[in-house]
């Protein structure tokens, strides 16, 4: 079955220092990829997507995430965390078939 | 570009009740999909729609759910009669059409059943 492993339930950084939220993936072919963020009591917003162009994916408030194939992974990372991008993360995989979301990584910023 | 819109933003509804939801995707996208989020867990496809046709509606519960969507554009889903776990928030998306674009999400609507 096609999945999406989000290997941290909570990730929790200082405000300032980079952010790695890991994401795995298992698929027969190249999937499209995405990750969202949802604040509290907010909608889920694009952060970013691959979809089999350039493996380096830039997205919104300074995230991007890369694919690599080889480590079937595509982990969302961000040089220096600020406090608002404290939230939940999703990875969702989708494709031609059923779109699976990731469990979700809550990131927590400390001040 | 406007957004997709969902209403209402809360309903707070007995047990045994019915309740409906309200979505209207981004205009030209052809793909609805209708999600539930339990707190604490990551959103669940409940039905996706290509135009006004089914897709997938394996995870439904149809015993007690429906879902239509008039004319390929609005969609409404239904609950009845309501049991306490279906609080959640219900979340609807939309794409142009194959999910390689992504989908926009609204903001949702909280549900609470006493």
């Amino acid at each position: 079955a096609q999945s999406v492993t989000q290997l941290d339930s909570h990730v929790s950084v200082s405000e300032g220092t980079p952010v790695l939220l890991r994401c795995n993936y298992s698929s027969s072919y190249s999937p499209s990829l995405f990750w969202y963020v949802q604040h509290p009591n907010k909608g889920l917003q694009l952060l970013l997507k691959y979809t089999s162009a350039a493996t380096l994916v830039k997205g919104i408030n300074g995230f991007e995430a890369e694919f690599k194939k080889s480590e079937t992974s595509f982990h969302l990372t961000k040089p220096s965390a600020h406090m608002s991008d404290a939230a939940e993360y999703f990875c969702v995989r989708g494709g031609y078939q059923k779109v699976t979301f990731g469990t979700g990584t809550k990131l927590q910023v400390i001040p | 570009e406007a957004g997709v819109a969902q209403s209402p933003r809360y309903k707070i509804i007995e047990k045994r009740q019915s309740v409906a939801f309200w979505c209207n995707p981004i205009s030209g996208h052809a793909t609805l999909y209708w999600y539930q989020q339990i707190l604490g867990q990551g959103p669940k496809l409940l039905i996706q729609f290509q135009n006004n046709g089914v897709v997938d509606d394996s995870q439904l519960p149809k015993d007690r759910f429906s879902a239509e969507r008039l004319k390929g554009v609005d969609s409404t889903l239904k609950i009845q009669p309501a049991k306490l776990e279906d609080s959640a928030v219900y979340l609807c998306a939309s794409s142009p059409g194959s999910i390689i674009y992504g989908y926009t999400f609204g903001s949702g609507t909280r549900l609470t059943v006493v």
